[in-house]
């Protein structure tokens, strides 16, 4: 059974720090792409960063309201993907989804955790 | 920052066929292909449909997916009660070189 599963989410203060974990099993982590995705409250769902293998150098891409913020890294020989927030706003008060993906002519997976939700506030 | 432009909501009697439309640009829809969101209050989006026309196993073959130019739609015939959810559309942006999400459209069934 695939599973990807989020934690480090909480409350904290603008202008903090939180680095939120993703754990995977039961496919090729080292050899997939990882993405975060979030989605405020009743709202949208916003891509937020990139992570591919180590086949594809682990190149890495960010949505530019969190460039220069948000941190994606993994961690292959322990199955897990991290997602590094500093300079934290009150706009990305979200819940935080790992989620990866691909699609070719023999078919498709598209995998998603249950989310972990990220509340900045004072 | 939705990239994607999608109609906030539809509906539709059980039994009915109802169409989302997913407008983008050259950089993402014009360029690559599109992939279908459900998501259901409270849980993660399940893919519905991928490369603008595939369903993966176990997806109903009432919903099907279409996509000319730089626009994609998504239909649903005979609407069901327990289709009533969020649909989002998503493509590559290559001039952003990031994923874009459409702006989410409330299936309600009538």
């Amino acid at each position: 059974e695939v599973q990807l599963v989020e934690s480090g989410g909480g409350l904290v203060q603008p202008g903090g720090s939180l680095k939120l974990s993703c754990a995977a099993s039961g496919f090729t982590f080292s050899g997939s792409a990882i993405h975060w995705v979030r989605q405020a409250s009743g709202k949208g769902l916003e891509w937020v960063a990139r992570i591919r293998s180590k086949a594809n150098r682990y190149a890495t891409t960010y949505a530019a309201s969190v460039k220069g913020r948000f941190t994606i890294s993994r961690d292959d020989s322990k199955n897990t993907a991290y997602l590094q927030m500093n300079s934290l706003k009150t706009e990305d008060t979200a819940v935080y989804y790992c989620t990866s993906y691909d699609y070719d002519d023999s078919g498709a997976f598209d995998y998603w955790g249950q989310g972990t939700l990220v509340t900045v506030s004072s | 920052q939705s990239v994607l432009t999608q109609p906030p909501s539809a509906s539709g009697t059980p039994g009915q066929r109802v169409t989302i439309s997913c407008s983008g640009r050259s950089s993402n829809i014009g360029s690559n292909p599109v992939h279908w969101y459900q998501q259901l209050p409270g849980t993660a989006p399940k893919l519905l449909i991928y490369t603008n026309n595939q369903r993966p196993s176990g997806v109903p073959d009432r919903f099907s997916g279409s996509k000319s130019g730089t626009s994609a739609s998504l239909a649903i015939s005979g609407l069901q009660s327990e289709d009533e959810a969020d649909y989002y559309c998503a493509a590559w942006d290559d001039s952003l070189n990031g994923r874009v999400f459409g702006t989410g459209t409330k299936v309600t069934v009538l």
